[in-house]
């Protein structure tokens, strides 16, 4: 069964810093990855996925993830992060038809909370 | 853009009751999916659609049921509802099954009394 781990419930940052969210992932075959963000009250809105190719990922906002099968990992950066990135982010595994959102499993979920 | 729209945004219902939530994706979005997010949960995937047949089926309790219609649009029918059912339900949107985005909608937020 495919499962994804966010190890960090909450991250703090200073605004201006670099941030990293790590996510693990289980997957028995080649994994279809996504990070979404969830502001409050508001619906998930996709800020890059990897499907094949190039494991350096470029998305909106600013944000990148590197998936790395040797780690089973796929984890988010941004180098400099501004208040408005505070939100929940939600790392998913799946897609049984290659893409959409047949079947996604997301992890729990990591708070960002960014300082001023 | 258009986005996916679903309705009610809100609603409220006894245990026992049913309700059923709507579901508008994107224009010539032929794609359905539905997730359930319980309180401080991440979201479950429930079931999907693609042109108007089911396509995947996850952890939808067989209290629930749902349809993608002509138009495309679905809709997410729960009977006996629980406590347990309060959630924020998603609904998504893809052009397509293969390699493509899914967009979703703001959510339904349901609470059962």
């Amino acid at each position: 069964a495919q499962s994804v781990t966010q190890p960090d419930i909450h991250i703090t940052v200073s605004e201006g810093a670099s941030l990293e969210l790590r996510c693990n992932y289980s997957y028995g075959a080649t994994p279809y990855l996504f990070w979404y963000v969830q502001s409050p009250g508001q619906g998930l809105q996709l800020l890059l996925k990897y499907f094949s190719g190039d494991t350096l990922v470029q998305g909106i906002k600013g944000f990148e993830a590197e998936f790395k099968r040797s780690q089973s990992s796929f984890n988010l950066r941004k180098p400099s992060v501004h208040w408005s990135d505070a939100a929940e982010y939600f790392c998913a595994v799946g897609g049984h038809s290659g893409g959409g959102a047949d079947g996604l499993t997301f992890g729990k979920g990591t708070h960002l909370i960014i300082q001023p | 853009a258009a986005g996916v729209i679903q309705s009610p945004r809100h609603l409220i219902k006894e245990k026992r009751e049913t309700a059923t939530l709507k579901c508008y994706p994107i224009p010539r979005h032929d794609t359905v999916y539905w997730y359930q997010q319980g309180p401080g949960q991440d979201p479950q995937f429930l079931i999907s659609f693609y042109e108007k047949m089911q396509s995947d089926k996850g952890s939808i309790p067989d209290r629930f049921s749902a349809q993608q219609f002509s138009d495309y649009h679905s809709e997410l029918n729960m009977s006996s509802l629980e406590l347990g059912d309060s959630a924020l339900y998603f609904c998504a949107s893809s052009l397509g099954r293969g390699g493509t985005e899914a967009f979703f909608g703001q959510g339904t937020r349901l609470t059962v009394v």
